[in-house]
């Protein structure tokens, strides 16, 4: 089993319309997510951090967490061309490292 | 710069030859990270620094990759009788070290291509 599962995809989603990302991971000792965005060619830079569970908002963005599910997801409300990009799941484990999943590639259909 | 700084940003090499990979944190940032990303896949995690340590090197592929930071700040990742498989952006990030701080600043990577 890898220690963070993520949809590859492609995702496509029409503009205007919500993108649902989805994550798994293994280790029951991380206390800690986060959701990196990736442009093609360019490096992860983060966009949302969540430690508790339930629900955290920021902007058009919205992570949601359910620890005893072993579970993280990202939505995106009315999501933009410019969003087009891989985002990759990344739980803070309990060896104190971040471990990403391969990421899910989203396009947004103008 | 303020940033992340890797270098080189492109580095072509022959097989069986050995590569120095550099990257320069953050000031003050004292943990450090080493991925791989080979072409349309994700981060394959390498080796992490706290401080001048080491606590987790299980990433490396081999025993032909090692890295050592120094003075708590720059890092080198080496590459010995360098493999075709080991063609792939090598991307270096810090934090603050703080516990469960899974915000890392990455740099823009070093591409090693063996031919």
């Amino acid at each position: 089993q890898k220690e963070v599962e993520q949809n590859s995809g492609p995702l496509s989603v029409p503009e205007g319309a919500i993108a649902s990302l989805n994550c798994t991971y293994s280790d029951r000792g991380s206390q800690s997510f986060f959701w990196y965005r990736q442009y093609s060619g360019k490096s992860p830079e983060l966009i949302m951090s969540i430690y508790s569970n339930g629900d955290k908002e920021d902007g058009r963005f919205t992570a949601q967490l359910n620890k005893a599910s072993q579970y993280v997801s990202l939505l995106i409300r009315d999501s933009q061309p410019s969003d087009s990009a891989t985002y990759l799941c990344a739980p803070f484990g309990g060896a104190q490292k971040l471990v990403f999943g391969q990421g899910t590639r989203l396009t947004i259909n103008p | 710069g303020a940033g992340v700084s890797q270098s080189p940003s492109n580095k072509v090499t022959e097989k069986g030859k050995d590569v120095e990979l550099r990257c320069d944190p953050i000031s003050g940032h004292t943990a450090l990270y080493w991925y791989r990303q080979s072409l349309g896949q994700g981060l394959e995690f390498l080796i992490y620094f706290q401080g001048n340590s080491a606590p987790d090197k299980s990433g490396l592929p081999s025993d032909r990759f090692s890295a050592e930071r120094t003075g708590g700040s720059v890092s080198t990742l080496t590459i010995q009788r360098t493999q075709q498989e080991d063609s792939a952006v090598y991307l270096c990030a810090s934090s603050s070290g703080l516990p469960n701080t899974g915000e890392l600043f990455f740099g823009e990577g070093s591409r090693l291509t063996v031919l």
